[in-house]
C-alpha cells in the first residue's frame, strides 16, 4: 500500500535553532514529491517539488532534498513566522492524478 | 489575483439534509480535486477531474457526488449528510501537466450533527 510518514508529529524550536523534517514514503513509482505549508484555518500552500533522488531545492530559510526512500525539509535559524504545518505528498507514476499525503509536522517556533 | 475560492467557509447542517459546497477557480487550470482534512488522518482525496465532464473517484468517495459542468467550478454534494462526514474541505486545483502543483482553496468546515 502506497504510504507517507512524516515525523516527528510536532516540533518546538526556538528562534535560530536549525532542525530537519522527515518524510518517509513507500509508494510503487515515485513521479514527484511535493512539500506543503499550512497554516491554520488556512489551505495548504505550495512550496517545492522534488522528482529524483540527489535533488535539491531552496526557499529563504527552507531547503529540500529526495532520497529513494524519504525527503527532508531543513529548517535553517527559524523564525516565528516559520511556524506552521508542514505536510509532504507523493504523487505516483501510475495515476499522476492522485497525490497521497502525510499527516504533517506541526512546528513552533519561540521567540 | 489568482485564486481557488470556496463557499460556504462554514456550515453546521443536520443529518439527511442535502448540501453543496462550491468552489471556484480564476486560473483556467483543467485538474480540480477535493479534499478532506481530518486530524491524525491527514488529507484525502475525495474525487478529481481531469477537465469538464471528466471526473473520477478519489480514496474516499462515498456519501459525496461532484460535477464539473464549466471549466472554473467544481461543487461538491452531500446529498444525505451523516456525522462522520463532519470536516474540514478543501478544494484544489492545478494546470494539467506531468507535475501536480496544487493551489488549494481556504477550507469550508463542516459539521453534521
Amino acid at each position: 500500500e502506497d504510504q507517507v510518514t512524516q515525523s516527528p508529529e510536532a516540533l518546538r524550536l526556538q528562534e535560530g535553532e536549525s532542525s530537519s523534517l522527515n518524510c518517509s514514503y513507500t509508494v510503487s513509482g515515485l513521479r514527484g514529491l511535493f512539500w506543503y505549508r499550512q497554516d491554520p484555518g488556512k489551505g495548504p500552500e505550495f512550496l517545492f517539488t522534488l522528482y529524483s533522488a540527489g535533488e535539491e531545492k531552496e526557499k529563504e530559510r527552507l531547503k529540500a532534498t529526495l532520497t529513494k526512500k524519504e525527503s527532508f525539509l531543513h529548517i535553517t535559524a527559524p523564525k516565528p513566522e516559520d511556524s506552521a504545518t508542514y505536510l509532504c505528498a507523493v504523487q505516483m507514476n501510475t495515476g499522476f492524478q492522485k497525490l497521497v499525503f502525510g499527516t504533517g509536522t506541526r512546528l513552533l517556533v519561540s521567540p | 489575483e489568482a485564486q481557488v475560492t470556496q463557499n460556504p467557509r462554514y456550515l453546521i447542517t443536520v443529518t439527511g439534509k442535502k448540501l453543496t459546497v462550491t468552489c471556484s477557480q480564476n486560473m483556467n487550470h483543467e485538474y480540480m480535486s477535493w479534499y478532506r482534512q481530518d486530524p491524525g488522518l491527514g488529507l484525502r482525496q475525495i474525487y478529481y477531474s481531469m477537465n469538464v465532464e471528466v471526473t473520477d473517484k478519489g480514496d474516499v468517495p462515498e456519501g459525496y457526488k461532484v460535477s464539473r459542468k464549466e471549466k472554473r467550478n467544481f461543487p461538491l454534494i452531500l446529498e444525505s449528510p451523516s456525522p462522520n462526514q463532519t470536516s474540514l474541505y478543501f478544494c484544489a486545483s492545478s494546470p494539467y501537466r506531468e507535475s501536480y502543483e496544487q493551489y488549494f482553496g481556504p477550507g469550508t468546515r463542516l459539521t453534521v450533527t
